[in-house]
């Protein structure tokens, strides 16, 4: 089962506008991280927040986490071409003591030039 | 750094037949995780080894396996191929919360 769900599931938007994606998770976690995905490949890290921060920055990429609504959102400022892509908000989750990474539905970004 | 390499890339298989995959991890990265990614399933966690054992298991059936060798390389078999097998195949390694995946292995089961 998905630990997470990003909204909305696909966006579309004009080069130079910004983008916004959502992230709901169920479980209490200690970090949050996002993910880019170009078309059918690996998956590059963004960025990771951890549960004590509110909001965290890495270029045009500003990440802001809400734990007591169990969400985070990602916003890419002044969109590139490059930047279509999908997104994925992913949070470790414990079982039986390990822990495993576990990946939201995904965003699909597509940026119209 | 160099970073996490896959092999095969692509692979096109028939329904029955086995397949090992294999994943090359950054050196010094001692943990390698297997996921695989359907469009109707999304990223599946399947496996996690770390010194050779592994440490956490996905809800995957038992055709699915994996190992991994004293260079921390891993390796994922999956026997008795089904066409919903069909999957882009990931895996990463990581060192503490420092994680870096690879660029998949595209399976194909015909």
């Amino acid at each position: 089962s998905q630990q997470g769900e990003e909204d909305p599931q696909a966006l579309s938007i004009q080069e130079g506008e910004n983008a916004t994606m959502n992230c709901s998770y169920k479980t209490s976690i200690n970090n949050l991280q996002w993910y880019r995905q170009n078309s059918g490949r690996g998956l590059v890290h963004l960025i990771l927040i951890r549960s004590n921060e509110r909001e965290k920055h890495s270029g045009r990429l500003r990440v802001t986490l809400d734990t007591s609504k169990k969400s985070s959102s990602l916003l890419i400022t002044a969109s590139r071409a490059a930047d279509t892509a999908s997104y994925f908000c992913a949070t470790p989750l414990r079982d039986f003591g390990n822990e495993k990474l576990t990946f939201g539905t995904g965003t699909r970004l597509t940026i119209i030039p | 750094k160099a970073g996490v390499t896959q092999t095969p890339r692509y692979l096109i298989k028939t329904r029955g037949q086995q397949v090992t995959l294999s994943c090359s991890p950054i050196s010094g990265h001692r943990s390698v995780s297997w996921y695989q990614q359907t469009p109707g399933q999304g990223l599946q966690f399947l496996f996690e080894y770390f010194s050779e054992t592994q440490r956490n298991k996905g809800n995957f059936p038992g055709r699915f396996s994996g190992r991994q060798f004293s260079n921390s390389r891993s390796e994922m078999n999956v026997s008795t191929l089904e066409l919903g097998d069909s999957a882009l195949y990931l895996c990463a390694s990581s060192l503490g919360q420092d994680v870096d995946f690879g660029p998949g292995t595209r399976l194909l089961v015909l």
